[in-house]
This record gives C-alpha cells, structure tokens and sequence, in this order.
C-alpha cells in the first residue's frame, strides 16, 4: 500500500516569514494529493489540493507543488500569520484511497 | 454549506462499557472512512465504507471494534467492551471520488475517554 512520509514534525518560524512542508509517497500510481490543516480540538479540513496532471497550483498565500517522478510534494506559505499556527497534514491517495503523514506543527513566533 | 455530523461529541466512560459513536456522511458521498487520531500515532484509518459495503477494516482490532453503515446515512462504529487505550479522538469522513471532488471531508470528532 501506500507509504507518506512528512517532515518536519515541528516548524517553526517568525510572522511574516515564509514556512514549506515537504512529503513523500511510495506509490507512483498515486494521483491526488490533498492537504489538510487542523486548528487545536477542531476537525482537519482541506486548505488545498493537486492532481497529478499538474505540478504547482496557488491560491492566494498558499502554494503546493508536485514532483512525480521524485514523489514527492510540497506546501509552501508565504507571509505567514498567527492564524497559520495548526498542525497540517499531507495525503496522497492511492487504490486503497487517503493515506496521511504524520503531520506538521506550524508555530508562528510573533 | 453541508458538512459531515458526530455524535456524541464528547464521552467520558468506564473500561469494559460499550461505547458507540456515529456519523451521518454529507448527502450524495458514497465512501465513509472511520479515523482514529492520538498524539503518539496521528491518524489511523479504522475502516473504509463504499456505497456501504465494506472494503477496508484492517486496521481495526477485530475483537473489540466494529463498523456497520445500516443505511446510506448513518455509519456506526462500536467498541466493546472499551479499554483505556481506546481513549482517542474518533473521526469519520465522507467523500465522493468519482465525482468532481475527491477528497474527503472530516465531521467534529468524537473525544472518547475510557476511565
């Protein structure tokens, strides 16, 4: 099955500074890559998503880009705000559907 | 703005009680996923559900959990009897990924805690 790996575990930059979370996946058949962010006691919800067919997408200060034939992707936050603090995961989904990494904890220092 | 619901959201029991969460999936989603959140593991998935058949529960102990989608709107997942190691945050998840959008959407979470 499918294999994600996440790194780091812990992130932590100044306000305004720019973070990037990076991944790897196992499973070269794998062709969707969502990414979710889970504010403390709250539920993960999407921020954002890439298809395989594509190699970077942005909507306004968040990006993701996508290496296929590395395996791997990455997001990446620009101008970063208290309100970016969260823990952020990565998945990539294959024949058995979403498998996570780990997870990332954002820390934005003010 | 449809969303998927838990209930109950939080449930405080004693080791050995039967516990049993439910979810009732965004309308129209035919997959519904069973996750378990921890500090230690991050999120496992429990069991998967498509057009409410079963397809994947390998990740859930066999003795003590199970998970049942009596109809296309509400999943069930039970443990019993409980432990303390069962203490976690249970998610369920509803997704449609043949149509448009593919990914999944994460209902509240149930904080289970097994005294």
């Amino acid at each position: 099955g499918e294999n994600v790996e996440q790194h780091p575990s812990t992130l932590s930059v100044q306000e305004g500074d720019s973070a990037v979370i990076k991944c790897t996946y196992s499973d070269s058949a794998s062709n969707y890559f969502p990414w979710y962010k889970q504010e403390l006691g709250k539920r993960p919800q999407l921020i954002i998503d890439i298809r395989s067919n594509v190699g970077e997408k942005k909507d306004q200060r968040i990006a993701v880009t996508l290496n296929k034939t590395a395996k791997h992707f990455s997001l990446h936050i620009t101008e970063t705000q208290p309100e970016d603090s969260a823990v952020y995961f990565c998945a990539a989904r294959g024949a058995d559907g979403l498998t996570f990494g780990k997870g990332t904890h954002l820390i934005i220092q003010p | 703005d449809a969303r998927v619901t838990q209930t109950p959201r939080h449930k405080v029991t004693e080791m050995g009680q039967e516990v049993t969460m439910r979810c009732q999936p965004i309308l129209g989603h035919n997959t519904v996923f069973w996750y378990r959140q921890t500090m230690m593991q991050g999120l496992e998935l429990l069991a998967y559900f498509r057009n409410r058949a079963p397809l994947d529960d390998s990740g859930m102990p066999k003795d003590r959990f199970s998970a049942e989608m009596p109809d296309a709107t509400l999943a069930t997942l039970k443990i019993q009897p409980s432990e303390p190691r069962d203490s976690a945050v249970y998610f369920c998840a509803s997704g449609d990924p043949d149509g448009i959008q593919e990914t999944q959407y994460f209902g509240p979470g149930t904080r289970l805690l097994v005294l």
